[in-house]
């Protein structure tokens, strides 16, 4: 099993550009979510999912888009980057019965110019 | 003031030592406490949690929970060089998917060979 993957590992934005994050679990998990992770911070969570078809926010959803299709994927959308957005995201899946045990993925190190 | 807080370090502690890792918070509502161990460029991994106070034993490894001091401890038995991490204190208020995590800022943990 390859756990939880996600890519690109670095990325680095202009002001305004978008893109996607994209994560992928082999575990067969219904739960993902997403987190940023800042200096001094501690793991933010931004969006998450229970299931294929249903996401609903976090702590810092603003700016940042989630859909669910597929159990194995969780993609994160920057519609509009801003340099506030420069951080290091972090996916994370768990299943229903270890709700809290979640397992993570390597991180995305976005830089936003 | 931080609602959870935890000292940066690093501690820098022998081999074989005993490490001691704590964190302070100002929410008594806080019932869960997790500790997550990060290694560098690498995502968290959920090493212990704790339900209210007490303590837990798993290995090497004991956490403590002292609600009426509103105080966390971690602490790592004949410490190893691959313990060298990043380590973050986390709480929620309730258990269950999609609680906002809580966190400290991570005590980097330095062992010495």
């Amino acid at each position: 099993n390859a756990g939880v993957t996600q890519t690109p590992k670095f990325q680095v934005l202009k002001t305004g550009q978008s893109m996607t994050l994209q994560c992928a679990q082999d575990m067969n998990h219904e739960y993902m979510s997403w987190y940023r992770q800042d200096p001094g911070m501690g793991l933010r969570l931004i969006h998450y999912s229970v299931g294929a078809g249903i996401t609903d926010q976090g702590e810092v959803p603003n700016g940042y888009n989630v859909s669910r299709s597929t159990t194995e994927d969780f993609p994160l959308r920057l519609l509009s980057a801003a340099p506030s957005q420069t951080s290091v995201y972090f996916c994370a899946s768990s299943s229903p019965t270890a709700i809290n045990e979640q397992f993570f993925g390597p991180g995305t190190r976005l830089t936003v110019l | 003031q931080k609602e959870v807080e935890q000292d940066p370090g690093p501690l820098s502690v022998p081999e074989g030592a005993i490490v001691s890792l704590n964190c302070t918070y100002s929410n008594s509502a806080f019932q869960y406490f997790m500790w997550y161990r990060q290694y560098s460029r690498k995502g968290p991994e959920l090493l212990m949690y704790t339900y209210s106070s007490g303590n837990k034993e798993d290995g090497r490894f004991t956490a403590q929970v002292d609600k009426s001091s509103k105080y966390i401890s971690l602490f790592i038995r004949d410490s190893q060089p691959s313990d060298s991490a990043t380590y973050l204190c986390a709480m929620t208020f309730r258990w269950g998917f999609g609680n906002v995590l809580h966190c400290g800022s991570g005590t980097q943990v330095i062992v010495l060979p």
